[in-house]
């Protein structure tokens, strides 16, 4: 079975910085996908940010970033200038790219808190 | 705004009382979903339907009854639920179920359910 471990429980950044948040996931399969979603006060799970396992180039979308390292399997989300807008739960999560009945199944870390400063 | 929508959005009940979720969207996505989530905790799956049918149920107690009348809607029935079931019940959407392609799922802003 496929794990994923955030292991920053918490995490702080002053607005305008850069903050790293850790990613790392264990599985035998070779193709997959990865997402970060955000969570903040108001309940709702956003996609921010998703990579396909046979891509390599690390996707980006405006100030988000993943490293993805597959050898590694690390997984870790770049933030850059930080907003107040971006405080909220982040949560790591896998998903089998098989075929088979259940590859819709999202295996989520446990989540990092990120609080951002002003 | 979600485009995926639930409502209630705050849910008190009884023990004996019977209420449902409603989770729709309007995406077109052919796979639904059911979560449940405990404080600072990350989501757990409980029912997947696909175009219509149940796929996957993780196990869930019988108190908890999925239902997809049709491709946009989605509800969970409620019956004698017991107080370890307050949560925040999240619904999601996916566009293709099962064919390996890389279709994020969408969530919905959740129930927040308390048993007394």
């Amino acid at each position: 079975a496929q794990t994923v471990t955030q292991s920053q429980p918490e995490m702080s950044v002053q607005e305008a910085e850069t903050v790293t948040l850790s990613c790392t996931y264990d599985t035998s399969e070779s193709d997959y996908y990865l997402f970060w979603y955000k969570q903040p006060p108001s309940r709702q799970m956003i996609l921010v940010i998703r990579q396909e396992a046979y891509k390599q180039q690390n996707a980006t979308e405006n100030r988000f970033s993943v490293n993805f390292q597959k050898a590694a399997k690390s997984f870790s989300l770049k933030i850059s200038d930080s907003q107040l807008g971006d405080a909220a739960m982040y949560f790591c999560a896998y998903r089998s790219a098989m075929t088979q009945g259940g590859s819709e199944k999202l295996v989520f870390g446990k989540g990092t808190k990120l609080t951002v400063n002003p | 705004d979600t485009e995926v929508t639930q409502t209630p959005k705050h849910l008190v009940m009884g023990m004996t009382n019977k209420k449902s979720l409603k989770c729709e969207q309007h995406m077109g996505h052919r796979a639904m979903y059911w979560y449940k989530q405990k404080a600072k905790k990350p989501p757990e799956l409980m029912f997947v339907y696909s175009y219509e049918k149940l796929s996957i149920n993780e196990s869930v107690p019988s108190r908890f009854s999925p239902e997809c009348p049709n491709s946009s809607l989605l509800n969970l029935h409620l019956h004698a639920l017991q107080p370890e079931d307050s949560a925040l019940y999240l619904c999601a959407s996916s566009l293709l179920f099962g064919q390996g392609i890389n279709q994020p799922q969408h969530f919905g802003d959740g129930t927040r359910l308390s048993i007394l």
